[in-house]
C-alpha cells in the first residue's frame, strides 16, 4: 500500500524552513528519501531504518516514528537548489522491495 | 564511478507497436529494479532482480511487459504491445547488497505512447 506524503506542495522563500510527512498503514523496515527535479533521475538523499533513529547532513534531516509507521524530512534554511519533488519510499521487508509515495512538490522562491 | 544507464532517452511508438528498454547498472551492483513513473505520480516498482534472478515481479503486468537480465547484469525491459496508459518514465535502479539498501537510479526513458 502506497505510503501517503504531506503537504502535497510548498512554497518557500530563501532561508525558510520546511517539514514533509510520510505515513504508511503497514509496519515498516525502512524509509528512503529522494528528491527529483523536473526531467532528472531521483536522487538519494538519507535513509532510516528500523529503530526510529534520526539522520542529516548539512541542513537536511530526517526522523522515523517506528510506533506510528511515520517519517519526516526536515529543511532548515532552505536554499533554492533544495526546489523540486520529495519523495519517500518505505520498505517492509529486508529485501529492499520499495513503495513511494505520490510526491511533495517543494517551491523555493529568491 | 559511473553511474546507471538506460537507453533511449526518449521513444515515442504508436499503440500496439512494441518496445525495448535498456538498461546498464553501477559495476558490481547485484540488485536491479525497474520502475515506472507516471507523469506526477511517485515510482512504481515493475521488476526487481538479484543476479540473473527474479525477486519480485508482482506488479509486472505480463500480458505485455516482461524482463530480462541473462547475464546478471545488463537488463531489458520490454513492452508489446503498447497501450496508450503505458506513456510514461521507465526508471532502472540498481543497489549492492554489500554497500547497504541505497537504490541509484538512471536517467530514465520517457516512453510516449500516440
Amino acid at each position: 500500500q502506497q505510503p501517503v506524503q504531506s503537504p502535497q506542495a510548498v512554497i518557500l522563500r530563501e532561508g525558510e524552513d520546511a517539514v514533509i510527512n510520510c505515513s504508511s498503514s503497514k509496519a515498516l523496515y525502512s524509509v528512503h528519501w529522494y528528491r527529483q527535479k523536473h526531467g532528472e533521475a531521483p536522487v538519494f538523499l538519507m535513509i532510516l531504518l528500523k529503530g526510529g533513529e534520526q539522520k542529516g547532513h548539512d541542513k537536511i534531516s530526517a526522523s522515523f516514528n517506528e510506533k506510528k509507521q511515520q517519517s519526516s524530512l526536515y529543511l532548515t534554511a532552505s536554499q533554492l537548489s533544495y526546489s523540486g519533488t520529495y519523495f519517500c519510499g518505505t520498505g517492509r521487508l529486508a529485501g529492499n522491495m520499495l513503495t513511494f509515495g505520490g510526491g511533495t512538490r517543494l517551491m523555493v522562491k529568491p | 564511478e559511473a553511474g546507471v544507464a538506460q537507453s533511449p532517452r526518449y521513444k515515442i511508438i504508436e499503440k500496439r507497436q512494441s518496445v525495448a528498454f535498456w538498461c546498464n547498472p553501477i559495476s558490481g551492483h547485484a540488485t536491479l529494479y525497474w520502475y515506472q513513473q507516471i507523469l506526477g505520480q511517485g515510482p512504481k516498482l515493475l521488476i526487481q532482480f538479484q543476479n540473473n534472478g527474479v525477486v519480485d515481479d508482482s506488479q509486472l503486468p505480463k500480458d505485455r511487459f516482461s524482463a530480462e537480465r541473462l547475464k546478471g547484469v545488463d537488463s531489458t525491459l520490454k513492452i508489446q504491445p503498447a497501450k496508450l496508459e503505458d506513456s510514461a518514465v521507465y526508471l532502472c535502479a540498481s543497489s549492492s547488497r554489500l554497500l547497504g539498501p541505497t537504490q541509484y537510479f538512471g536517467p530514465g526513458t520517457r516512453l510516449t505512447v500516440l
